[in-house]
């Protein structure tokens, strides 16, 4: 049981470069969450999925796009990043209004 | 904005003592929980406590909750050098089940 798991663990991006982070769980869990921590900070949520299918701001989501591709995985999108977007992203996925499962996180870096 | 916030900042203490941290939050929640965080890796789920409860137990865990406060403690005994990490409380949004929110943490370090 792996429960959630994330790629790339590292990524090193050029100011304007895109990527796509990945993340599925194996829990059959209805909601999965983006979140993005930087330094002395506690996670602040980019976007989440209540269902497959619907996706939701929170509160940074400038900057970004998700998928919800099926009920296992939720993508991050940067289309064009930016220094301000280097942190670290973790996603999660919960029942609602219960216990979250992180995965191990992606550490960005956009030069 | 963030729902909770974590206090202190930071807190340093030796082996076999305790360490309480607090949250504060703004607004009506239907639980709050507290996770644990190793240095850069994920978040680990430690305790839930829903909104009619005033007090609950994990091992050498104990969390408080005071609605009336909107505020929260979390009790380690006999903390260990392994209790080391960074502890953060969460709770969703009002009528909202999918959006939860984090403090900023407490950093706890315990020295051997």
């Amino acid at each position: 049981n792996a429960g959630v798991t994330q790629t790339p663990k590292f990524q090193v991006l050029k100011t304007g470069q895109s990527m796509t982070l990945q993340c599925a769980q194996d829990m059959n869990h209805n909601s999965m969450y983006w979140y993005r921590q930087d330094p002395g900070m506690g996670l602040r949520l980019i976007y989440y999925s209540a269902s497959e299918g619907t996706t939701d701001k929170g509160e940074v989501p400038n900057g970004y796009n998700v998928s919800r591709l099926n009920k296992r995985e939720f993508s991050l999108r940067l289309e064009s990043a930016a220094p301000s977007q280097t942190s670290v992203y973790f996603c999660a996925s919960s029942e609602a209004r219960g216990e979250a499962f992180f995965g191990q996180g992606t550490r960005l870096t956009v030069v | 904005s963030q729902q909770g916030e974590e206090d202190p900042q930071a807190l340093s203490i030796q082996e076999g003592e305790n360490a309480t941290m607090n949250c504060s939050y703004k607004t009506s929640i239907n639980n709050l929980q507290w996770y644990r965080q190793n240095s850069g890796r994920g978040l680990v789920h430690l305790i839930l406590i829903r909104s009619n409860e005033r007090e609950k137990h994990s091992g050498r865990l104990r969390v408080t909750l005071d609605t009336s406060k909107k505020s929260s403690s979390l009790l380690i005994t006999a903390s260990r050098a392994a209790d080391t990490a960074s502890y953060f409380c969460a709770t969703y949004r009002p009528y909202n089940n999918n959006d939860m929110r984090f403090g900023a943490g407490t950093r706890l370090t315990v020295k051997p």
